[in-house]
């Protein structure tokens, strides 16, 4: 069975500093990674994926993963984080076959100025 | 535009009734997907739908019931069988995991069901 494991509830950041949000999975396979974002009383909307090819992927907004296979590891980041960027963030996976996405439990994420 | 609309965004119901929640999708994707979202546990999968006329249960299915009479539409009906509906519902569609695609889900805005 595939799982998305995101480690904290919470993250803080200031402005401007960098920001790094964690995502672990499990699933047998090769893995589908992505991440999204959701603002309060709205869908969730898409920021970047991971199917194959390099490890650091760049997505929306300057938002950027990078896939650790070894580790099983799918973190968020951005170099410098902005107040606009204070939402529901939420990691999800899916192996190659013909399966849906499961999420992990989300993460808030504060930027401070 | 191509999007996804759930209807409607807020909803109340007394104890005991059905409600039914709208999902309409016109990004011409085979696939479309209920989900159901409670503080501090992400998405949980309620139904979903590969193809016309074909549903299978997600994890949390019991009380819930879906129909996929066309492409286009999805409702999910929350009957008084569900025992702690209050909930935000989240409908989502996306292209068929073939052919190498990726599965993406794009979601629409949502809909607040509160039981009185």
């Amino acid at each position: 069975a595939q799982s998305v494991a995101q480690p904290e509830d919470q993250v803080n950041v200031a402005e401007g500093n960098p920001l790094t949000v964690k995502c672990t999975y499990s699933v047998s396979g090769n893995p589908y990674l992505f991440w999204y974002v959701q603002y309060p009383n709205r869908g969730l909307q898409f920021l970047l994926k991971y199917i194959t090819g390099d490890n650091l992927v760049k997505g929306s907004y300057g938002f950027e993963a990078e896939f650790n296979k070894s580790q099983t590891s799918f973190h968020l980041k951005k170099p410098s984080a902005l107040v606009s960027d204070s939402a529901l963030y939420f990691c999800a996976v899916r192996d190659g076959g013909n399966t849906p996405l499961v999420f992990g439990k989300g993460t808030r994420l504060s930027v401070i100025a | 535009d191509g999007g996804i609309t759930q209807s409607p965004k807020y909803l109340f119901r007394k104890e005991g009734q059905n409600v039914t929640l709208s999902c309409e999708q016109n990004l011409n994707h085979d696939a479309m997907y209920w989900y159901r979202q409670d503080p501090g546990q992400g998405l949980r999968l309620i139904y979903y739908s590969q193809i016309v006329n074909d549903f299978q249960k997600g994890d949390i299915a019991e009380g819930y019931s879906v129909s996929r009479e066309k492409k286009e539409s999805f409702p999910l009906t929350v009957t008084s069988a569900q025992k702690n509906p209050t909930a935000f519902y989240l409908c989502a569609s996306s292209s068929p995991y073939t052919g190498g695609n990726t599965g993406e889900l794009f979601f629409g805005e949502g809909s607040r069901l509160t039981v009185l």
